[in-house]
């Protein structure tokens, strides 16, 4: 039962334009997102978060937004630069910002940015 | 050291023979993750210890799966009698608060 899902495996973008990331998931229960990147060989860093009680959040060129009805959130990367190339990961928690609970993660789009 | 580490960084071993992965989290985090991602999946959620609580076992895939840590700071994942399908790259992550960092994992093969 995949309850977090990235529904695109890739996504290939030009420089200087929008990548948009998407990301549903199925549990009611979940009440903090969070993006992760991850270059190859290298752990998951922590991009972006957003808590249930707010609907966008914005750091920089990225922003995520988070529609409840649908169960959906997304995360936008404008301008997107050669750099941003990575595999992008959503993951969901229903602890809150706490960071003591698990993370369920997608299964990642791997998102390519050409020059 | 300054983040998560994970050793060895690689391993290849035989079909049927146990395997230890160790991770040593960031020094005062009392969280700790052990996450595996295979080939074109996803993070799946293995364990995750939480100070001196009962660990949270829920992701542990078998019983040849298992995880202690010692002292609250250094972790092992077991791998006992390994099959082809472990073969994964497997992440340790530490957590403090709303910090969590993830080592640059270990990536088993078993031939």
């Amino acid at each position: 039962d995949q309850q977090v899902k990235q529904n695109s495996p890739s996504l290939s973008v030009q420089e200087g334009r929008i990548s948009i990331l998407n990301c549903d998931y199925t549990n009611s229960m979940f009440d903090y997102f969070l993006w992760y990147k991850k270059y190859p060989a290298e752990g998951p860093t922590f991009l972006i978060s957003i808590s249930s009680i707010k609907d966008k959040n914005e750091d920089g060129r990225f922003t995520v937004f988070l529609n409840k009805s649908a169960k959906h959130l997304s995360l936008h990367i404008v301008p997107s630069q050669p750099g941003d190339s990575a595999v992008y990961f959503c993951a969901a928690s229903d602890h809150g910002s706490s960071n003591t609970g698990k993370l369920i993660f997608g299964q990642g789009t791997t998102l390519q940015v050409k020059p | 050291g300054a983040g998560v580490s994970q050793s060895p960084s690689n391993k290849v071993t035989e079909k049927g023979k146990d395997v230890e992965l160790r991770c040593d989290p960031i020094s005062g985090h009392t969280a700790l993750y052990w996450y595996r991602q295979s080939l074109g999946q996803g993070l799946e959620f293995l364990i995750y210890f939480q100070g001196n609580s009962a660990p949270d076992k829920s992701g542990l895939p078998s019983d040849r799966f298992s995880a202690e840590r010692t002292g609250g700071s250094v972790s092992t994942l077991t791998i006992q009698r390994t099959q082809q399908e472990d073969s994964a790259v497997y992440l340790c992550a530490s957590s403090l608060a709303e910090s969590r960092a993830f080592g640059s994992g270990t990536r088993l093969t078993v031939v």
